[in-house]
């Protein structure tokens, strides 16, 4: 399988925790973006690299997220002391550079109690 | 503030007919534009793009027009098969950056 994968697919965690998702985007992509979705709305633009550098990240974005590329092949997003409203799909794309055209991973599903 | 408007969250449509999916958007920045078409508990695929440059872009069932004037694009889908019935995303780029997403379009296709 050559595609994006995401891990892990459901995390579960209580206000407070912190929480670490990885992504691994297709080999050749030197570009990774990570996205948020809530139920209703569309993918939500976090932060992105290219290569190890991050680009950009949002301007909503809470001091609280934090997301590396250490060696420019996987990445990592984490959450410090999650809240309820964190709960949402966190998806991870990628794609060669300068072409717009995206390839999503499945996600995963973070649920704050 | 939203810059790229799906305005209507649902289209249900008969087999076989032609389904068409609005867009539109505020930012004269924007310079690419794609559809992705998703299905539950998976990501977003990508469906077909169209540059700014154009005016129209076909593949297969599937064809997207832009209307930079009225800031407007649409996806037309002929005929409809019931395999169609996902959420459709409209999203659009500039200069190569990050993707804008629409809060989607969920299309249902009766047989």
């Amino acid at each position: 399988d050559t595609g994006v994968s995401q891990n892990p697919r459901h995390k579960i965690t209580k206000r407070g925790q912190n929480v670490t998702f990885r992504c691994d985007p297709i080999s050749e992509h030197n570009r990774l973006y990570w996205y948020r979705q809530t139920l209703g709305q569309g993918p939500e633009f976090l932060t992105y690299f290219q290569n190890e550098a991050q680009l950009e990240k949002s301007r909503l974005l809470s001091d609280r997220f934090s997301a590396e590329r250490p060696k420019g092949s996987f990445s990592t997003l984490e959450i410090q002391r999650t809240e309820q409203g964190d709960s949402a799909m966190y998806l991870c794309a990628s794609s060669l550079q300068r072409k717009e055209k995206l390839f999503f991973g499945s996600g995963t599903q973070l649920s704050v109690l | 503030d939203q810059q790229v408007k799906q305005n209507s969250p649902s289209l249900s449509v008969q087999e076989g007919r032609i389904s068409i999916l609005n867009c539109d958007y505020t930012n004269s920045m924007f310079d690419y534009f794609l559809w992705y078409k998703k299905y539950p508990a998976e990501g977003p695929t990508f469906l077909i793009s169209i540059s700014s440059i154009k005016d129209k872009n076909e593949d297969g069932r599937f064809t997207v027009f832009l209307n930079k004037s009225a800031k407007h694009l649409s996806l037309h889908i002929v005929p409809s098969q019931p395999g169609d019935s996902a959420v459709y995303f409209c999203a659009a780029s500039a200069q190569a950056g990050k993707s804008t997403f629409g809060d989607g379009t969920t299309l249902t296709v009766k047989p």
